[in-house]
């Protein structure tokens, strides 16, 4: 497809699981972005990426979340000891401009989260 | 425990009414903004953007309006569809600083047939 793919849609893992998320950015794509929604809320940044050079995880709320992107294409944001705080929905974005969020990004659908 | 964050401010209009969308950004700093509509179920879907050296900015049924004196975003939706019902957020950013744009809290509107 055209667009940034995420898998899966819907996650449910029992307190204290690991998870692994995936982005699939458009291709060609060199930024990519990590988000987190909570319910009700705007997305919260987690972590951005230049290819493969992660440049900036300062929104990583804990030493739980880890997110790759070894090859320059494909992303995973890995949790790990899932809590019910982790609940959300994690949004992945790719852009063609290095760091950029405006025009020329695109979001997917989102993976959401639920920790019970 | 009641989850406040829910309740989401909303905006209701009938079909063919003009909306209008406000939001207060934060950083006296702020110089690039941004619309972003999200539907249900899926990512945000940028809109419209405005640079600070603007207070104005037009596009397809949609105008951004910038007032930096009080930090204030609003975006109004002329001849309201059905299928501009959506959850619409702005974001502000800093050029040539960080690059990650600060998202607002969220606005939804319902347009009704």
């Amino acid at each position: 497809g055209a667009g940034v793919s995420q898998s899966p849609r819907y996650k449910v893992a029992k307190r204290g699981q690991d998870v692994a998320l995936r982005c699939d950015p458009i291709s060609g794509h060199v930024s990519l972005f990590w988000y987190q929604q909570a319910l009700g809320q705007g997305p919260e940044f987690l972590t951005y990426f230049q290819n493969e050079a992660q440049l900036d995880k300062s929104g990583l709320p804990s030493d739980r979340f880890f997110a790759e992107r070894p090859e320059g294409s494909v992303s995973t944001l890995k949790i790990q000891r899932t809590q019910q705080e982790d609940s959300a929905v994690y949004l992945c974005a790719s852009s063609l401009v290095q760091g950029s969020v405006g025009t020329e990004a695109f979001f997917g659908q989102g993976t959401r989260l639920t920790v019970v | 425990g009641e989850s406040v964050g829910l309740h989401l401010p909303t905006l209701s209009v009938q079909e063919g009414d003009n909306s209008i969308i406000n939001c207060a950004y934060s950083n006296s700093a702020s110089d690039y903004f941004i619309w972003y509509k999200q539907e249900s179920g899926k990512g945000p879907q940028f809109i419209i953007d405005i640079r600070s050296n603007m207070d104005k900015r037009q596009g397809q049924r949609v105008t951004v309006l910038l007032n930096k004196t009080v930090k204030h975003l609003s975006l109004q939706i002329a001849a309201t569809q059905p299928g501009d019902s959506a959850v619409y957020f702005c974001a502000e950013n800093i050029s040539g600083g960080s690059y990650i744009p600060t998202f607002g809290r969220g606005t939804s509107l319902i347009v009704h047939p």
